[in-house]
């Protein structure tokens, strides 16, 4: 069955440092999401992203956040300068939305932490 | 805004018991309601999820019913075993540009052997 799949699973920084996280949705879907969870916490809403651009974001999704679908598979969210409240899980998803069918598909998760 | 409340936050019961978790949301838009089991250290897995032209719905010892009018949502898992021990998360998605899920704050469900 196909996966959504993310690296690296773990990612140590400096604050003030960028980080890219990548993420290889499922082949024929069209939807790409951007989740985090902070340690403990519930998993929060960052951004959407359909036929290349961005289609919503969140309150968390400030200037320092970008994404980008450099390629047809790759999809990277990109923090310009890490600051230690980022410390989280960052989880991408991606739908197909075929059919009204909603379900997201979760990737294993990238473990950021910031020093 | 769009918010989700889920209760109770941690929930513990023998083996063989019943478990219910209840969710409430605050958009009358959202129509995609799907439950997630998060085990230690893993990604959230889709469970069971209900759409808001049904009202309840189950697969085997789970079963999630919907209230459209009261906006509630709420997982049953009968016949509880061990390895059902995790976080369970509800979350709800609307007709909106991106169909983003909102996440309510996690319940942990522990079964007791």
């Amino acid at each position: 069955e196909p996966e959504v799949t993310q690296t690296p699973s773990h990612q140590v920084t400096q604050m003030g440092q960028e980080v890219i996280l990548r993420c290889v949705p499922i082949s024929n879907h069209l939807y790409f999401y951007w989740y985090r969870q902070i340690l403990g916490q519930k998993v929060e809403f960052l951004v959407s992203f359909y036929n290349n651009e961005i289609s919503e974001k969140s309150e968390i999704f400030d200037d320092q956040f970008s994404v980008e679908r450099p390629d047809g598979s790759n999809f990277t969210l990109k923090i310009r300068s890490t600051k230690l409240e980022d410390s989280a899980m960052y989880f991408c998803a991606s739908s197909s939305l075929t059919s009204g069918n909603n379900e997201q598909f979760f990737g294993p998760g990238t473990r950021l932490t910031v020093l | 805004g769009e918010n989700v409340e889920q209760h109770p936050s941690t929930l513990s019961v023998q083996e063989g018991d019943s478990a219910v978790i209840k969710c409430t949301y605050s958009d009358s838009a959202s129509n995609y309601f799907p439950w997630y089991k998060q085990e230690l250290g893993k990604r959230p897995q889709l469970i069971i999820d209900i759409r808001s032209n049904v009202g309840e719905k189950k697969d085997q010892r789970i079963a999630v019913t919907l209230n459209k009018t009261a906006k509630h949502f709420s997982l049953h898992i009968t016949e509880t075993q061990p390895e059902d021990s995790a976080v369970y998360f509800c979350a709800a998605s609307g007709v909106d540009s991106s169909y983003k899920l909102i996440f309510g704050s996690g319940t942990r469900l522990l079964v007791r052997p």
